[in-house]
């Protein structure tokens, strides 16, 4: 099984802030990484596929980059609909597993 | 448009069974990898089981093994979930996902129901 590891669990920001978060593979994954956006009581949606390609409707402040074992996800300017859970995943193989999220909050 | 319908969640005692339902439109379920994914209450996701396009690879995760079983009715066009002794852990909702098509090729997961919430409880 490939380990994904996400760091922070939690990140306090602030509406404007630039945030990274970041997620590690236990092995190579190439740039099959996804990053997913989770608000309570909905199903997670993606926000990036293959790394860095942001998906139909994503807005382009969502950027991804990476490969092989690091991956981030940024946030150029953090906006009030933005603050939910942030999940990557890896999909190079199947039941490709998750990170265990990451939480960002309003400072 | 592709959408995922979940059905058949509910309380249930520890012990006992259910059995969910994802109806899906906008595409044939035997062109693609489905899979079950679940999320305990204030926890991550958590696969627990997926069928191949031709229902000829099946995985389940470990802690449902021998209770759970996957299947899909290709008349219907449903993907189905039997979960059978029932454990508080298992407590959770649980999302319907299209994965992958019949190709191979990884894909994101761009397709989710929109979550069957099982309570395992006495």
């Amino acid at each position: 099984d490939i380990q994904m590891t996400q760091s922070p669990s939690t990140l306090s920001a602030s509406v404007g802030d630039r945030i990274t978060i970041t997620c590690r593979a236990s092995q190579s994954i190439g740039t099959w990484l996804a990053w997913y956006q989770q608000k309570p009581g909905k199903a997670p949606k993606v926000l990036i596929s293959k790394a860095s390609s942001l998906e139909s409707g994503a807005p382009s402040r969502f950027s991804g980059s990476g490969s092989g074992t690091e991956f981030t996800l940024t946030i150029s300017s953090l906006q009030p609909d933005d603050f939910a859970t942030y999940y990557c995943q890896q999909y190079n193989s199947y039941r490709g597993e998750f990170g265990q999220g990451t939480k960002v909050e309003i400072k | 448009q592709v959408q995922l319908v979940e059905s058949g969640g509910g309380l249930v005692k520890p012990g006992g069974s259910l059995r969910l339902s994802c109806s899906a439109s906008g595409f044939t379920l035997s062109d693609y990898y489905m899979s079950w994914i679940r999320q305990a209450p204030g926890k991550g996701l958590e696969w627990v089981s997926y069928m191949s396009h031709s229902g000829n690879t099946i995985y389940y995760t470990d802690s449902v093994k021998g209770r759970f079983s996957i299947s899909r009715d290709n008349a219907k066009n449903t993907l189905n979930l039997q979960m059978d002794s029932l454990r508080a852990e298992d407590t959770a909702i649980y999302y319907c996902v299209r994965d992958r098509g019949a190709t191979g090729v990884p894909a994101a997961l761009t397709y989710w129901g929109q979550g069957a919430l099982v309570t395992v409880s006495s």
